[in-house]
């Protein structure tokens, strides 16, 4: 089967730093864009960045950049998203999804992941 | 950035009723990239429609695409039980970053 598998449910006081993963099975992970996604409390998606696992080539939105880091690994097929000082507004659920068109900057996700939950609080 | 605006924000229906639910854009979705998900309480999305008219894999015919520029629909034929839920759209037809409309909740009359 292909999925993505993500890590697990994440509490931090503000200022700490975090690191969640998105891991990919079932298919070639490194041939496909992996897009992240914030939905904040009872909220709609919002688009963060993407990444091509078999360049690192990755693209963040405006409102993101500066704020995460994303970054992959493609020899253990995994993704990663980061945060080196945390505000309790980064209280979300952050999801993992992979682009169907696999070398496709332009494209619809067909494989999520079952989200993280980080929570942020003093 | 493209915004996408969902209407209604609710839609009461009942099973075997026809849903019908609007996605509006700022501007044109360039090459009709729209995408529309479902979202049930406590899941990840799932991707229904792609490119504004294709069903995904294993996703029932009861669901259709439709529209092109800046209006698009979602119709469901029938609804099943298992139809009532949070959607969503989204363009990837623009530049960077790619946009969601803020959702229609799908819920049972």
């Amino acid at each position: 089967d292909v999925q993505l598998v993500q890590s697990g449910a994440e509490v931090k006081e503000p200022g700490e730093s975090l690191k969640i993963s998105c891991k990919g099975s079932g298919y070639s992970f490194s041939t496909y864009w992996i897009a992240w996604l914030r939905q904040m409390p009872g909220k709609g998606l919002e688009w963060m960045g993407i990444i091509y696992p078999g360049d690192s080539d990755t693209r963040y939105s405006p409102s993101f950049q500066g704020q995460i880091t994303i970054s992959a690994d493609k020899s253990i097929s995994a993704a990663y998203l980061q945060w080196s000082s945390l505000k309790a507004s980064d209280t979300a659920i952050y999801y993992c999804a992979r682009h169907r068109i696999g070398g496709a900057t332009k494209s619809d996700l067909d494989i999520w992941g079952q989200g993280t939950v980080v929570t942020v609080s003093s | 950035e493209i915004v996408l605006t969902q209407s209604p924000g609710t839609l009461s229906l009942s099973p075997g009723e026809r849903a019908t639910l609007s996605c509006r854009a700022s501007q044109s979705v360039s090459s009709s990239y729209l995408a529309w998900y479902q979202q049930k309480s406590g899941q990840a999305p799932r991707l229904l429609i792609y490119g504004a008219f294709s069903r995904a894999t294993g996703i029932p015919d009861r669901f259709s695409g439709s529209g092109s520029g800046t209006d698009f629909t979602l119709t469901i034929s029938r609804l099943e039980p298992e139809d009532f839920a949070v959607y969503f759209c989204q363009q990837y037809g623009s530049s960077l970053p790619y946009t969601f409309g803020q959702g229609t909740k799908l819920e049972i009359k």
